[in-house]
């Protein structure tokens, strides 16, 4: 079967640095993707990791590392507005007909003054 | 385009009863996604369009679910019968790809959702 594995809450203060990590068991996999989820809001895109290494987009970075089936979400400088719900998530590729999305089940930050 | 719509925001309707749910994709994309999401957990794959065509249906799906995509835009998920345990949150997110060409972030556009409440 097909499993990811997050921790279930992170708490941290304004300004910290916070490290999400995933680990996964899949078959078919394809990349590694990060999103981010409000209260009552839809998920939004953070990162997405193809090939080994570290990928960074303004304040957040996120790495892979397909030998050990491992990826991490880095945020830097975080704000009061990072306190949301933080998804990994594999995409699956079977010939290259699909790319469909499986998640783990996500990390609450919470982000303290 | 403000990006993917869904429509209702919110049904609550009896067990027993037939709903139907709506989702517009990004208009360019060809790529249409359904997930269910219940509390405390992420987003579980339904089902997946490319153009009309229904690529792959979860085994979570129970023949009491349906899926469309007519015209390669719009889509309808409909569960008939419905049970207290499809109470939950329906996501549709679109995306561009196809064939092997498949878009290098990989990123899907998510809908607001419809929540479904079954009583």
């Amino acid at each position: 079967g097909q499993s990811l594995e997050q921790p279930s809450e992170v708490t941290a203060v304004e300004g910290a640095i916070v490290q999400i990590n995933c680990t996964y068991q899949t078959s078919g996999f394809y990349g590694l993707s990060w999103y981010q989820q409000h209260d009552g809001g839809a998920p939004t895109f953070l990162s997405y990791n193809g090939l080994d290494g570290l990928e960074e987009t303004g304040r957040f970075s996120s790495f892979l590392s397909r030998s050990d089936s491992y990826g991490y979400l880095l945020l830097q400088e975080l704000q009061m507005k990072d306190s949301a719900s933080y998804f990994c998530a594999v995409s699956l590729n079977y010939g290259g007909a699909t790319n469909k999305l499986i998640f783990g089940t996500g990390t609450l930050l919470a982000v303290q003054p | 385009d403000t990006g993917v719509s869904q429509d209702p925001r919110h049904k609550i309707t009896k067990r027993g009863q037939n709903v139907t749910f709506r989702c517009d994709p990004i208009s360019e994309h060809n790529r249409l996604y359904w997930y269910r999401q219940t509390l405390g957990q992420g987003p579980e794959f339904l089902t997946y369009f490319q153009n009309e065509a229904q690529l792959e249906k979860s085994r979570l799906l129970s023949d009491r679910f349906s899926a469309e995509r007519p015209k390669g835009s719009f889509s309808t998920l409909e569960i008939q019968r419905t049970e207290q345990g499809d109470s939950a949150m329906y996501l549709c997110a679109s995306s561009l790809g196809g064939g092997r060409a498949l878009s290098p972030r990989n990123e899907q556009f998510f809908g607001p959702g419809t929540r479904l409440t079954v009583l």
